[in-house]
């Protein structure tokens, strides 16, 4: 089945920064990868996702980039606000079972 | 919209006390997930359910845990008898279709503490 590694578990930028988030995953026939914000306290939320027939996506700061040869896929994060701090988390769809595999998550947190 | 509800959003227990969590998706929405989010194994899916059907179970712990889905707007989740491991936070989320077909809405969690 899938595997998603998430790195690093924790981040700290500086305010107006960039902030970069890696993910690796396993199963080369994954094809859906989205990634969740969840503030403290908070229920996850999609803030971005990806197909495997495009290699970059964005919205507004924020951009996803999926590299398939290498199975890696990064969230970026330009100009980072104080809102921006929260757990992201990426994830996978696994093909085989239908079913989306979460990242362990990054903790980002936004230096005034 | 309400969203998905769920309740109750806190419940404390003693271990070997039955719990019942319940979900009510987004109206329309035919799939149905159930999580479980820890610090230790952070996110991780339970079960899910495609138009009242349970597709994948493989993510339930053990023979304690059942989920129940007995009509589009309702759902159950319960642990018989609890333990005090099974302390996290468990989201339910819906969406229009399977995963990665369409964005899974996640409910506000119930935080449940078992002593």
């Amino acid at each position: 089945g899938e595997n998603v590694e998430q790195h690093p578990s924790t981040l700290s930028v500086q305010e107006g920064d960039s902030a970069v988030i890696k993910c690796t995953y396993s199963d080369s026939a994954s094809n859906y990868f989205p990634w969740y914000k969840q503030e403290l306290g908070k229920r996850p939320q999609l803030i971005i996702d990806i197909r495997s027939n495009v290699g970059e996506k964005k919205d507004q700061r924020i951009a996803v980039t999926l590299n398939k040869t290498a199975k890696h896929f990064s969230l970026h994060i330009t100009e980072t606000q104080p809102e921006d701090s929260a757990v992201y988390f990426c994830a996978a769809r696994d093909s085989s079972a239908s079913k989306i595999i979460f990242g362990s998550g990054t903790r980002l947190s936004i230096r005034p | 919209d309400a969203g998905v509800i769920q309740s109750p959003r806190h419940e404390v227990t003693e271990m070997g006390q039955e719990v019942t969590l319940r979900c009510k998706p987004i109206s329309g929405h035919n799939s149905l997930f159930w999580y479980r989010q820890t610090m230790m194994r952070g996110l991780e899916l339970l079960i899910y359910f495609n138009n009242n059907v349970p597709i994948d179970d493989s993510g339930m712990p053990e023979d304690r845990f059942s989920a129940k889905m007995p009509n589009a707007s309702f759902s159950t989740l319960k642990i018989q008898p609890s333990e005090p491991r099974d302390s996290a936070v468990y989201f339910c989320a819906s969406s229009l279709g399977p995963q990665g077909i369409s964005e899974q809405y996640f409910g506000p969690g119930t935080r449940l503490t078992v002593t």
